[in-house]
């Protein structure tokens, strides 16, 4: 168990509606990030928070945004949903250890299915 | 930006064997390379990772070894056991900017009984 929790597991949806992923981090961490993982991209890193604020964007669609809040959990909205956002959505947290590297701890994901 | 190619995708193993994977980089300011594993159904866990300082790492029946010169690292499990079976991934990253690793595409291990 790496410590992050995420919610739902599964969540199967129409093409067109909106979904909202949550993910609470590690005890301690200050670090969320949220990849995509589907079976021809590989594992695609979406964003990074840290403390609250954006730190980094990667390939995030436009119709997908983030945020932490302020007990640091993080949610991942994901807007006029096409078929091909179907996806395991993972978050990860780092922050705790020390040194220069962050050694990011991954949750179980959330299986999307759009239908 | 950085890139991560890792190979093979599919690797068959009989019990006992050894396994190597290998990956290379592009980005000579990446000095951190960590290795997952993922079991089916579960998210990526975090087994061994190496620092740019060092050449090798071990942990039990896991090592990875760097070489920087030729941007590649691999990671190799002796005595295999079918615990071992599921997909693993290498990763990159520097310790400039927000730490995001590039990860390769995947290994898919199966080790047979």
């Amino acid at each position: 168990d790496s410590g992050v929790t995420q919610t739902p597991k599964h969540l199967i949806t129409a093409t067109g509606q909106r979904v909202t992923l949550r993910c609470s981090p590690r005890s301690g961490d200050l670090s969320v990030y949220w990849y995509q993982q589907s079976l021809d991209q590989g594992l695609q890193f979406l964003i990074q928070y840290y403390n609250g604020e954006e730190r980094a964007k990667g390939n995030i669609l436009e119709r997908f945004s983030a945020q932490q809040f302020p007990d640091l959990h993080s949610e991942l909205n994901l807007s006029s949903l096409e078929l091909g956002d179907s996806a395991l959505y993972f978050c990860a947290s780092s922050g705790r250890t020390s040194g220069h590297y962050n050694e990011q701890f991954f949750g179980p994901g959330t299986r999307l299915t759009v239908l | 930006g950085e890139n991560v190619e890792q190979h093979p995708s599919t690797l068959s193993v009989q019990e006992g064997d050894s396994a190597v994977i290998k990956c290379t980089y592009s980005d000579s300011a990446s000095n951190y390379f960590p290795w997952y594993k993922q079991e089916l159904g579960k998210g990526p866990q975090l087994i061994i990772d190496i620092r740019s300082n060092v050449g090798e790492k071990k942990d039990q029946r896991i090592a990875v070894t760097l070489n920087k010169t030729a941007k590649h690292f691999s990671l190799h499990i002796t005595e295999t056991q079918p615990e071992d079976s599921a997909v693993y991934f290498c990763a990159a990253s520097s310790t400039g900017g927000s730490y995001i690793p590039t990860f390769g595409r995947g290994t898919s291990l199966i080790v047979h009984p």
